[in-house]
């Protein structure tokens, strides 16, 4: 069975900051991927980044990037340069079937 | 490209009815899945389907029947309805490849009453 665990209910940033969300995962697989998805209000579910877990190097999208820590079952989002548009629910699913966590809501303040 | 279509979109529904929510696809994805959103529960895996007539239960399938007579269509039934299956339903698709994204619906707002 697959585990995720978000463990920060609640984040807030000021714009342009910078803010990391964390996400901690149990599985027995051996070859997985990681993924971080957010959910704005419009409920629309978007992909944010995606990691393969073979690849020691840590995945980067623009003002997205991943801290990945195999070992210890953790995978981190950073996100720099904070926007108003990034206001969402984060979620970091892994696993072949794609298990959840409860999610963070990330609030940018102006 | 329609992508991952759900059907409907709002729903009310009294206890002990049932109802179909119709989820199609037209990526000719094999994998598909449904989720159910709730406040502080995150998304909950109900049942997901490797390709037709292939289908497995998720982390919350009671309550919840499926089936895959095709690659494009994957329905979630609701036998009889109760308040706890109040939520926000989603369906998801994705190729095969374990690398791939999940590409979601819109989802489906049920309320039971």
């Amino acid at each position: 069975a697959q585990t995720v665990t978000q463990s920060q209910p609640e984040m807030s940033v000021q714009e342009a900051e910078t803010v990391t969300l964390s996400c901690t995962y149990d599985t027995s697989e051996s070859d997985y991927y990681l993924f971080w998805y957010k959910q704005p209000p419009s409920r629309q579910m978007i992909l944010v980044i995606r990691q393969e877990a073979y690849k020691q190097q840590n995945a980067t999208e623009n003002r997205f990037s991943v801290n990945f820590q195999k070992a210890a079952k953790s995978f981190s989002l950073k996100i720099s340069d904070s926007q108003l548009g990034d206001a969402a629910m984060y979620f970091c699913p892994t696993g072949n079937q794609f298990y959840f966590g409860t999610g963070t809501s990330l609030t940018v303040i102006p | 490209n329609a992508g991952v279509t759900q059907t409907p979109k709002f729903q009310v529904l009294k206890t002990g009815q049932s109802m179909t929510l119709q989820c199609a696809q037209d990526m000719n994805h094999e994998y598909m899945s449904w989720y159910r959103q709730d406040p502080g529960m995150g998304l909950r895996l109900i049942h997901y389907s490797v390709g037709a007539g292939i289908t497995d239960q998720g982390e919350v399938p009671n309550g919840y029947n499926v089936s895959r007579s095709t690659t494009e269509d994957f329905p979630l039934r609701l036998l009889s309805a109760a308040p706890s299956q109040t939520s926000v339903y989603f369906c998801a698709s994705r190729r095969a490849e374990t690398n791939e994204k999940l590409f979601f619906g819109s989802g489906t707002q049920l309320s039971v009453l």
